[in-house]
C-alpha cells in the first residue's frame, strides 16, 4: 500500500532559525496536504498542493510539491515560539479519497 | 458551525470492557474518517464513510473494532472487548468532496486509556 515517509522525526531550533521538513511517498500522489498539530491538540489543515512543481506561501511558511509528485517540503523562515507543534504531510493517491499521513515532524523552538 | 464534535474527550476503562466513541461531523460534509494516533504508529486511518456508507475498513485492527454511521450526523466507533494496546487518541474527521479537494476537519479527539 501507499506509504508516506517524513523526516526528520524531531527538530529543535533556536528562535529565529529556519526549519524544514521533508515528505516522500512510495507512489505518485494526486495531491498532498499539510497539517499542524499543537501539543495536546488535533491536526489542523494548513494547505493543499495539487500541481507538479507547485510552490505556495503562507507568510513565513513555504510549501513545495515535487516535479514527480512524490515528494514535498515545508520550510519555515525565522521560526517563532508559536510555530511549536507537529507538522504532518498527508498524501492522496490517484482516484482515492483516502489520505495517508506521514508520522510527522515535531518542532521545538527554543526562545 | 461548532466543528466536528467527539465524545467522550477522555475515557479510562479496564481491560475487557466495551468502549464506545462518538462523533458528530460538520453538517453537510459527505465523508467521515476515524483515525487512531499513537506515538509508535502515528496517525492511522481505521475506516472511512461516504454518505454514511463504509468505503474502506481495511485499517480496522481486528474484529474487536466496529464502526457505524446510522445517519449523516452521527458515527460511533466501538471496541469490544478493549485491551491495553488499544490505548490511543482516536480522532474523527469529516470533509466535503469539492472537485477532488477533500480537506479534513478533525475533532478534538477521544483519549482512551485501557488499564
Amino acid at each position: 500500500g501507499q506509504q508516506v515517509m517524513q523526516i526528520p522525526q524531531y527538530q529543535h531550533v533556536q528562535e529565529g532559525e529556519d526549519f524544514t521538513t521533508y515528505c516522500n511517498s512510495s507512489t505518485t500522489l494526486s495531491n498532498i496536504q499539510w497539517y499542524k498539530q499543537r501539543p495536546g491538540g488535533h491536526p489542523v489543515f494548513l494547505i493543499q498542493l495539487v500541481k507538479s512543481g507547485e510552490v505556495k506561501k503562507q507568510k513565513r511558511l513555504t510549501f513545495q510539491f515535487g516535479e514527480a509528485k512524490k515528494n514535498s517540503s515545508l520550510h519555515i523562515t525565522a521560526t517563532q515560539t508559536t510555530d511549536v507543534g507537529t507538522y504532518f504531510c498527508a498524501g492522496r493517491g490517484a482516484g482515492s479519497y483516502q489520505l495517508t499521513f506521514g508520522k510527522g515532524t515535531k518542532l521545538s523552538v527554543i526562545p | 458551525d461548532a466543528g466536528v464534535i467527539q465524545s467522550p474527550r477522555h475515557e479510562v476503562t479496564e481491560m475487557g470492557q466495551e468502549v464506545t466513541l462518538r462523533c458528530k461531523p460538520i453538517s453537510g460534509h459527505d465523508y467521515l474518517f476515524w483515525y487512531r494516533q499513537t506515538m509508535m504508529r502515528g496517525l492511522e486511518l481505521l475506516i472511512y464513510f461516504n454518505n454514511n456508507v463504509p468505503i474502506d475498513d481495511s485499517g480496522m485492527p481486528e474484529d474487536r473494532f466496529s464502526a457505524k454511521m446510522p445517519n449523516a450526523s452521527f458515527s460511533t466507533l466501538k471496541i469490544q472487548p478493549s485491551e491495553p494496546r488499544d490505548s490511543a487518541v482516536y480522532f474523527c474527521a469529516s470533509s466535503l468532496n469539492l472537485g477532488g479537494a477533500n480537506v479534513l476537519t478533525f475533532g478534538a479527539g477521544s483519549r482512551l486509556t485501557v488499564l
